[in-house]
C-alpha cells in the first residue's frame, strides 16, 4: 500500500500563476486535511474534508480553494499565487471514526517566485 | 479555538542524558495528544500519543506525561542517541469536529555525541 502520496514534490511558480496540488491516500480514512509548514513554526491548518463530500476552512484558508473529488483524493489550488505561500505542504488523512492518529504524505515544496 | 504552546523551542543534550519537552493547551475539551517527530525533510511521523483517560504511557525510551487538571503534557526521551535529533511537534484535537489537530511550533532537538 502507497499510503499517501502527494505530487508534485517540488514545484516554482512565478506570482500570479495558479496550480494545484494533489494528494491521494489507500489507507480508506474518511478524514483529509491540508497543512503549511513553515520555517520553523508548526503545522497550520488549511483546508480540511470530514467526508467525502465536505470541505471547511481551517485556520489559513485565503488565497487556497479545495476540491474532495472522491473518498481518496482530496485537492488544494492556488488561484493566483503568492511569494507569501512559499512553504511547505503537507496532506494527512485519519480515520474517523477510530484512532486518532494522522498519516501525512511526504510532503510539496513550493516555491513563488 | 484551541491553542496549543510548546516549549523550548530549542534543545540541545548530550547523548545518554534526557529531554524534556512541554505543551500547554487551552481547550479543555481536547482529548487526544499525539507527539510527532520529523527529519530533516521528511514527514512528520507519530511517535507516542495518550488520551484523556490515562496520565502517562510509555514505549521503550519514549514517555508521555498528561495533567488534564493543568492542561499541560510532556514528552521525555531518556538516553537519548543521536538519532533521537530532529524536530518533535505536540498536538491538541478532540473526537468531533473532523477530529481537526492544533499543532505547536515545534522543539528541534540535538543530540551531541
Amino acid at each position: 500500500n502507497a499510503g499517501v502520496t502527494q505530487t508534485p514534490k517540488f514545484q516554482v511558480l512565478k506570482t500570479g500563476q495558479s496550480m494545484t496540488l494533489q494528494c491521494a491516500q489507500d489507507m480508506n480514512h474518511n478524514s483529509m486535511y491540508w497543512y503549511r509548514q513553515d520555517p520553523g513554526m508548526g503545522l497550520r491548518l488549511i483546508y480540511y474534508s470530514a467526508s467525502e463530500g465536505t470541505t471547511d476552512k481551517g485556520e489559513v484558508p485565503n488565497g487556497y480553494n479545495v476540491s474532495r473529488l472522491n473518498k481518496r483524493e482530496f485537492s488544494l489550488r492556488l488561484e493566483s499565487a503568492a511569494p507569501s505561500q512559499t512553504s511547505v505542504y503537507f496532506c494527512a488523512t485519519r480515520p474517523i471514526p477510530g484512532p486518532y492518529e494522522q498519516y501525512f504524505g511526504p510532503g510539496t515544496r513550493l516555491t513563488v517566485t | 479555538g484551541e491553542n496549543v504552546e510548546q516549549h523550548p523551542s530549542t534543545l540541545s543534550v548530550q547523548e545518554g542524558d534526557s529531554a524534556v519537552i512541554k505543551c500547554t493547551y487551552s481547550d479543555s475539551a481536547s482529548n487526544y495528544f499525539p507527539w510527532y517527530k520529523q527529519e530533516l525533510g521528511k514527514r512528520p511521523q507519530l511517535i507516542i500519543d495518550i488520551r484523556s483517560n490515562v496520565g502517562e504511557k510509555k514505549d521503550q525510551r519514549i514517555a508521555v506525561t498528561l495533567n488534564k487538571t493543568a492542561k499541560h503534557f510532556s514528552l521525555h526521551i531518556t538516553e537519548t542517541q543521536p538519532e533521537d535529533s530532529a524536530v518533535y511537534f505536540c498536538a491538541a484535537s478532540k473526537g468531533t469536529n473532523a477530529g481537526k489537530s492544533t499543532f505547536g511550533d515545534g522543539t528541534t532537538l540535538t543530540v551531541k555525541p
